[in-house]
């Protein structure tokens, strides 16, 4: 039962690095998405892909990219980390755009120094 | 655009008390809803959903939330608390006219009194 996968779990980067946080879902949802979490400000949307081949800017894109590899796979880079993008991760899918519910990784949390 | 406010940041309540946990939307149209819960450390899990029809909807754990369009409100209720209810909840809205995006609240924190 592997739903949402995300990896790494935890990474440290230095300010200026890259890195690609990878996200996998096996339940062939049409839907995924990027959240991040910070400590009062609850869950925040970053990107989201509404169906394989198409994604869309959510709430705070800057400083992001990704890419909706195939049906699965939904990955997250940071061109060049800065330490406001310190946060927690939240990869979640959705079998359509309507009447269904999101299905959430268990997170990555990503300081940056 | 769609956003929620949830205006409680903390609660504290005994346990055995009664809970309602308040949400705000904003939305032109009919929205849909949902609450999800977060325990400390892991990621979330969807309590109940809104789509239509019945306004009081029923969840996992003994959570009900009833929508309220007049008030633009989706507050989530349970009679009486268990200490395994201390955890965070959100409350999220989607649209059907940007059809994927879901917008969460800030969340709410529950801590359950001895």
């Amino acid at each position: 039962n592997a739903g949402v996968t995300q990896t790494p779990k935890f990474q440290v980067l230095k300010t200026g690095q890259s890195m690609t946080l990878q996200c996998a879902q096996d339940m062939n949802h049409n839907s995924m998405y990027w959240y991040r979490q910070d400590p009062g400000m609850g869950l925040r949307l970053i990107y989201y892909s509404a169906s394989e081949g198409t994604t869309d800017k959510g709430e705070v894109p800057n400083g992001y990219n990704v890419s909706r590899l195939n049906k699965r796979e939904f990955s997250l880079r940071l061109e060049s980390a800065a330490p406001s993008q310190t946060s927690v991760y939240f990869c979640a899918s959705r079998e359509g755009p309507l009447n269904t519910e999101a299905f959430f990784g268990q997170g990555t949390r990503l300081t940056v120094v | 655009a769609q956003s929620v406010t949830q205006p409680d940041i903390h609660i504290t309540v005994s346990e055995g008390a009664s809970l309602e946990l308040r949400c705000n939307y904003s939305y032109g149209a009919t929205p849909y809803l949902f609450w999800y819960v977060q325990s400390p450390g892991q990621g979330l899990q969807l309590l109940l959903k809104y789509f239509s029809g019945d306004t009081l909807v029923q969840g996992i754990k003994g959570f009900e939330a009833e929508f309220k369009r007049s008030q633009s409100s989706f507050n989530l209720r349970k009679p009486s608390v268990h200490w395994s209810d201390a955890a965070e909840y959100f409350c999220a809205v989607g649209s059907y006219s940007s059809a994927s995006k879901i917008i969460f609240g800030s969340g709410t924190r529950l801590s359950i009194r001895p």
